[in-house]
């Protein structure tokens, strides 16, 4: 059972352009949210997270979005660069667990074109 | 380098198999947790563990098993393999306290043949 769903397994933007992932969740108890990005042979690395009593987080080009109602959140990224180009995850915590046990989506595969 | 290494980086055996993948968490980093990817599928959450003792437990087949050692490193023993095995084995550190994401290594890539 899917508790984190990226529906779109792949975006393509122009440079310059806004890309949006979204990421829609299932379970109420979650409390924390990430997104990691992850390069061909590379592991994921953190991109940028954001609380459940937050509904926005912005760090320079990357912002998250979090609809807590609509149980979806949503990563932008202005302007969209070709060293961007790779697999974005969304993760989730789950109250009382630590950071580091997460429930990842499937992944959407993002390719920036010049 | 997110400082967290993982040994080999891939390996090929033969179904019915035993394997045994090798993390190297950060300095200083006392929880190891370790994920699998399977083909087009999330990362989905085997175990952690904390300085040496076992604190969680997600969906880890009973053939597969993990420990962790004295000095922090921590191996994932993989048993009696299937092809259904064959996928990206990632291990995760992350420092003791709130609020610190997990670092994530390069990662295993097995095959069962």
């Amino acid at each position: 059972d899917q508790q984190v769903k990226q529906n779109s397994p792949s975006l393509s933007v122009q440079e310059g352009r806004i890309s949006i992932l979204n990421c829609d969740y299932t379970n109420s108890m979650f409390d924390y949210f990430l997104w990691y990005k992850k390069y061909p042979a590379e592991g994921p690395t953190f991109l940028i997270s954001i609380s459940s009593i937050k509904d926005k987080n912005e760090d320079g080009r990357f912002t998250v979005f979090l609809n807590k109602s609509a149980k979806h959140l949503s990563l932008h990224i202005v302007p969209s660069q070709p060293g961007d180009s790779a697999v974005y995850f969304c993760a989730a915590k789950s109250r009382g667990s630590t950071l580091g046990r997460l429930y990842f989506g499937r992944g959407t595969q993002l390719t920036v074109w010049p | 380098d997110s400082g967290v290494t993982q040994t080999p980086k891939h390996l090929i055996t033969a179904t019915g198999q035993r394997v045994t993948l090798r993390c190297s968490p950060r300095s200083g980093d006392l929880s190891v947790y370790w994920y699998q990817q399977s083909l087009d599928q999330g990362l989905q959450f085997l175990i952690q563990y904390y300085n040496g003792e076992e604190r969680a437990k997600g969906n880890i087949l009973e053939r597969f098993s993990a420990q962790q050692f004295p000095d922090l490193h921590s191996e994932l023993n993989l048993s009696s393999l299937e092809l259904g095995d064959s996928a990206l084995y990632f291990c995760a550190s992350r420092p003791p306290g709130q609020g610190y994401e997990a670092f994530f290594g390069q990662g295993t890539r097995l095959t069962v043949v």
